[in-house]
C-alpha cells in the first residue's frame, strides 16, 4: 500500500510555456501532500506543502505565481510551472502523508517528474 | 536556519563490510528522523525511521540516535552492490522534512 503516483514522468518544453504535474495517492487518502524541487547532485529542497481544501504553504524563495499548487482532493495536488524557463528544469517530486497513520509523519514520496525546458 | 549535514561521499566499501552513515542535525528540538535511498534517476524510498535515543534494527540495517549529541547515523551490515546510491537523512522539524545533502555509497564486489 502507500503508493503515490506523478504524471509525467518526463517532460519538455520551449521556454515560455507552462508545465502541470500531477500527483496522486493511488491507496489512501492524503490530508497533506509536499512538492520538492532537486537539482543534479543536490538534496531535495522543500518548495510547498499543500493541504486539501486550502492554499499551499511556499517556502522562502519559491514563488507562489509561478508556480501554482492546487490540492482539489484527498487525493490528487498539481503543480503547474508558469512560464518555465531553463533554470526550471529540474527533477520534481511529490510525496503525501496519509490521513490516518501514525508513523510519525512518514511521508510516501512519488516517483519524481524530470522536467527540461529548452 | 535548520539544517542537516551530511559527508557526500562518496563512501567506498566492499561488499559483505559494514557502511556506516552518519548525520548531524542543528534543530535540538527535533523528534524524529529518517533515512531514506535513493538511486540515480529515481525519487526516495525509506529505509528506517527513528525517534528513540540508541539503537533501531531492521534487517541488515541499524539506526542509530543521540540527540544529547544531535546524531543519527545508518549501519549497513553485509554490503552488496545493490546498496550503492545515495542516502538521504531528512530530519522532521514541526511539519517538514529537512533532507541532508545525501552521502553516495559505493560498494564494489
Amino acid at each position: 500500500g502507500a503508493v503515490v503516483s506523478q504524471h509525467p514522468s518526463r517532460v519538455i518544453c520551449k521556454s515560455g510555456t507552462s508545465v502541470k504535474i500531477e500527483c496522486r495517492s493511488l491507496d489512501f487518502q492524503a490530508t497533506t501532500m509536499f512538492w520538492y524541487r532537486q537539482f543534479p547532485k543536490q538534496s531535495l529542497m522543500l518548495m510547498a506543502t499543500s493541504n486539501e481544501g486550502s492554499k499551499a504553504t511556499y517556502e522562502q524563495g519559491v514563488e507562489k505565481d509561478k508556480f501554482l499548487i492546487n490540492h482539489a482532493s484527498l487525493t490528487l495536488s498539481t503543480l503547474t510551472v508558469t512560464s518555465a524557463h531553463p533554470e526550471d528544469s529540474s527533477f520534481y517530486i511529490c510525496s503525501a502523508r496519509a490521513l490516518h497513520r501514525s508513523s510519525y509523519n512518514e511521508q510516501f514520496f512519488g516517483p519524481g517528474t524530470r522536467l527540461t525546458v529548452l | 536556519q535548520k539544517e542537516v549535514e551530511q559527508n557526500s561521499g562518496p563512501l567506498s566499501v566492499p561488499e559483505g563490510a559494514i557502511a556506516s552513515l552518519n548525520c548531524t542535525y542543528s534543530d535540538r528540538g527535533s523528534q524524529s528522523f529518517f533515512w531514506y535511498r535513493q538511486y540515480s534517476g529515481k525519487s526516495p524510498e525509506l529505509i528506517m525511521f527513528i525517534y528513540s535515543n540508541g539503537d533501531k534494527e531492521d534487517g541488515r540495517f541499524t539506526a542509530q540516535l543521540n540527540k544529547a549529541s544531535q546524531y543519527v547515523s545508518l549501519l549497513i551490515r553485509d554490503s552488496q552492490p545493490s546498496d550503492s546510491a545515495t542516502y538521504l537523512c531528512a530530519v522532521r522539524s514541526t511539519d517538514k522534512l529537512i533532507f541532508g545533502t545525501g552521502t553516495r555509497l559505493q560498494v564494489f564486489p
